[in-house]
């Protein structure tokens, strides 16, 4: 199965400062099949950017995704107070889907 | 709003069954694949099913094959997740989440929570 690695495992970051979350694939993802959730606490995960790069309906502008093969990074260009969850990644090329272990960001 | 409802979470002990039921409106149940993805408090996300829309097709994470079983009822819009002989690690919140059309996980419920324990 493909194992992701995300990092770093917290990141604390004052609002207005740019973010970046880095996705690391075990092997390639094929087709760019790589997506980001936000999950804050006592909530569902949220779906933020599809197939690498593709921003889901409704999300901010602040989010992108890029990336290709087997690195892959979510930015949030400015953050905000809301931004504060956690964030992760997942393949969706193989079975069985994975996850990575998480990415928790901190606004300061 | 597209929605999708999980309910019969629950208390079971070890070597027990438990049923998950989700209900989805508001969409097309029936043209869409969908899964279960589950999560231990504090923990993270790990697939745990997924069926094709007419149900024809199921998959399973190793750690749950044999033991759970994914099925929907397309007339009635709900997807099931049947969990026999139950164990502690199965302790966790089970989301429904639907496949899009582009194969990504689009909408989540909010999820139900599965307590294995005697």
């Amino acid at each position: 199965e493909i194992v992701l690695t995300q990092s770093p495992g917290t990141l604390s970051l004052s609002p207005g400062e740019r973010a970046t979350l880095s996705c690391r694939a075990s092997q390639s993802v094929g087709r760019n099949y790589l997506a980001w959730y936000q999950q804050k606490p006592g909530q569902a995960p949220r779906l933020l950017i599809y197939g690498a790069s593709s921003t889901a309906t409704g999300i901010p502008e602040r989010f992108s995704g890029s990336g290709s093969g087997t690195d892959f990074t979510l930015t949030i260009s400015r953050l905000e107070p809301e931004d504060s969850a956690v964030y992760y990644c997942q393949q969706y090329d193989l079975s069985p889907r994975t996850f990575g272990q998480g990415t928790k960001v901190e606004i300061k | 709003d597209v929605q999708l409802v999980e309910s019969g979470g629950g208390l079971a002990q070890p070597g027990g069954s438990l049923t998950l039921y989700c209900a989805a409106s508001e969409f097309s149940f029936k043209n869409y694949w969908m899964h279960w993805v589950r999560q231990v408090p504090g923990k993270g996300l790990v697939w745990v099913s997924r069926i094709n829309s007419d149900g024809s097709s199921t998959t399973y994470a190793d750690s749950v094959k044999g033991r759970f079983t994914i099925s929907r009822d397309n007339a009635q819009n709900t997807l099931y997740l049947r969990m026999n002989t139950l164990r502690v690690e199965d302790t966790a919140v089970y989301y429904c989440v639907r496949e899009a059309w582009g194969n990504h996980m689009d909408v989540w419920g909010k999820g139900t929570t599965v307590t294995v324990s005697s």
